[in-house]
């Protein structure tokens, strides 16, 4: 079967960094996507994996490792505006989307 | 700079309605997608479309048909609103030759069916 976590929820402070994990189980994997979509608002492309290892991309990050089924989108120097949720999505063996629940992510002053 | 544009943001309609929503891209993009997004729950793909004319079934097409007569409009129809299928629903789009296939998603529309 195919499956992709993430947790529901999670709180940081303004200025830090926090780490959002996505986990995953495929037969097939052909890429993994994060996008973030601001309450109200289409979601947004951040980032794409296919290759193990660290893609940065300003104060975003995105890391993958296929052996583990694993990958986590890391946020520095949080800003409010980073308020959002963040989707993790799995493109499978038949290159359709396997989409997680979503990370709902809170930043306090 | 808009680019996906669903046309009605917020929708109330009663059970046994026939329900329309409109999906426009100005990207010149041929794939077009209808997805339902529910608490809790990941998005769910309901139809998509590779070419005009043409569609096709995702995970979740029961109780939905679509409609795609030109490029640039991609329709989601519910011929008769259930109150399951009170939801925001989020047309996408993208271009085949995107190796990675980026969607580009339109604002949403939140059905709400009586």
């Amino acid at each position: 079967g195919q499956n992709i976590d993430q947790p529901t929820e999670m709180t940081a402070t303004e200025g830090a960094i926090v780490q959002i994990n996505c986990t995953y189980q495929t037969s097939g994997f052909n890429g993994l996507f994060w996008y973030q979509q601001h309450a109200g608002e289409a979601p947004t492309f951040l980032s794409y994996n296919v290759l193990d290892g660290l893609e940065e991309k300003g104060r975003f990050s995105s890391f993958l490792s296929r052996s583990k089924g694993y990958s986590y989108l890391l946020l520095k120097e949080l800003q409010m505006k980073d308020s959002a949720s963040y989707l993790c999505a799995l493109k499978n063996s038949n290159y359709q989307l396997i989409w997680g629940a979503g990370t709902k992510l809170i930043i306090k002053p | 700079d808009v680019k996906v544009t669903q046309s009605s943001r917020y929708l109330v309609k009663r059970t046994g309605e026939k329900v329309f929503l409109e999906c426009v891209q100005d990207m010149d993009h041929e794939n077009m997608f209808w997805y339902r997004q529910d608490p809790g729950l990941g998005l769910r793909l309901i139809y998509f479309s590779y070419d005009v004319k043409m569609k096709e079934k995702g995970d979740i097409p029961e109780g939905y048909s679509v409609s795609r007569e030109k490029k640039e409009r991609f329709s989601l129809i519910l011929e008769s609103a259930s109150t399951n299928q009170t939801s925001m629903y989020l047309c996408a789009s993208s271009h085949p030759s995107d190796g990675a296939n980026v969607l580009t998603f339109g604002a949403g529309s939140r059905l709400t069916v009586l």
